[in-house]
């Protein structure tokens, strides 16, 4: 079946523009997890949703950063007023279950 | 310091070698996770470990709780296993936190 997509796959935008990542998880998965891989850097945890709850927040870096979980299932990851440093690839991951997280190809983001 | 860590961070083998790549962690964790990145970037998730040991084909890991650490066995390596590994451990919620990673390449 179809996996977890991403889209854009490469966006590159002038500092101080919004840009909007989309995120499609697997069908039927409750959790969906968005995840910021900076150049050189490891991988850093950045918003959590799952089913109905409050999303986790906790790693979102700046108030700048916000993302939306629309019906359960697609997400949108909003970058305001990008910055040099906001330029990573930008993941996303859903589940079904805490021991399984699928992975989408990733958002290459580059701020100008 | 980091509440995950790998090691060693670059590793080059012949095809063929016997592979180990580290984790240690600092917290409470409810289960570790190696993740497999190759250079397009795609992640694919190898293992889930809250005890003991798995095995799937060439690769093994094993986790040991009251040391906090892990261990990634890959035998027989091969250059298709060349990728960069991570370490993911589970604390209190589902989120994960990673370590580095270890870049390896493998050599014919």
């Amino acid at each position: 079946g179809a996996g977890v997509s991403q889209s854009p796959s490469n966006k590159v935008t002038e500092k101080g523009k919004d840009v909007e990542l989309r995120c499609d998880p697997i069908s039927g998965h409750t959790a969906l997890y968005w995840y910021r891989q900076s150049l050189g850097q490891g991988l850093e945890f950045l918003i959590y949703f799952q089913g109905n709850s409050a999303p986790d927040k906790s790693g979102l870096p700046s108030d700048r950063f916000s993302a939306e979980r629309t019906g359960g299932s697609v997400s949108t990851l909003t970058i305001q007023r990008t910055q040099q440093e906001d330029s990573a690839v930008y993941l996303c991951a859903s589940s079904s279950r805490p021991d399984e997280q699928y992975f989408g190809p990733g958002t290459r983001l580059t701020v100008t | 310091k980091n509440e995950v860590e790998q090691s060693p961070q670059n590793l080059t083998a012949q095809e063929g070698e016997f592979i180990t790549i580290n984790c240690s962690y600092s917290v409470g964790i409810s289960a570790l996770h190696w993740l497999q990145q190759h250079p397009g970037g795609g992640i694919v998730s190898l293992f889930m470990l809250s005890s003991g040991k798995k095995k799937h084909g060439r690769l093994i890991a094993t986790i040991n709780i009251q040391e906090k650490h892990s261990s990634l066995h890959i035998t027989a390596s091969h250059p298709r296993d060349s990728a960069v590994y991570i370490c993911a451990v589970r604390h209190n919620t589902d989120k994960l936190i990673f370590g580095t990673g270890t870049r390896l390449q493998v050599f014919p």
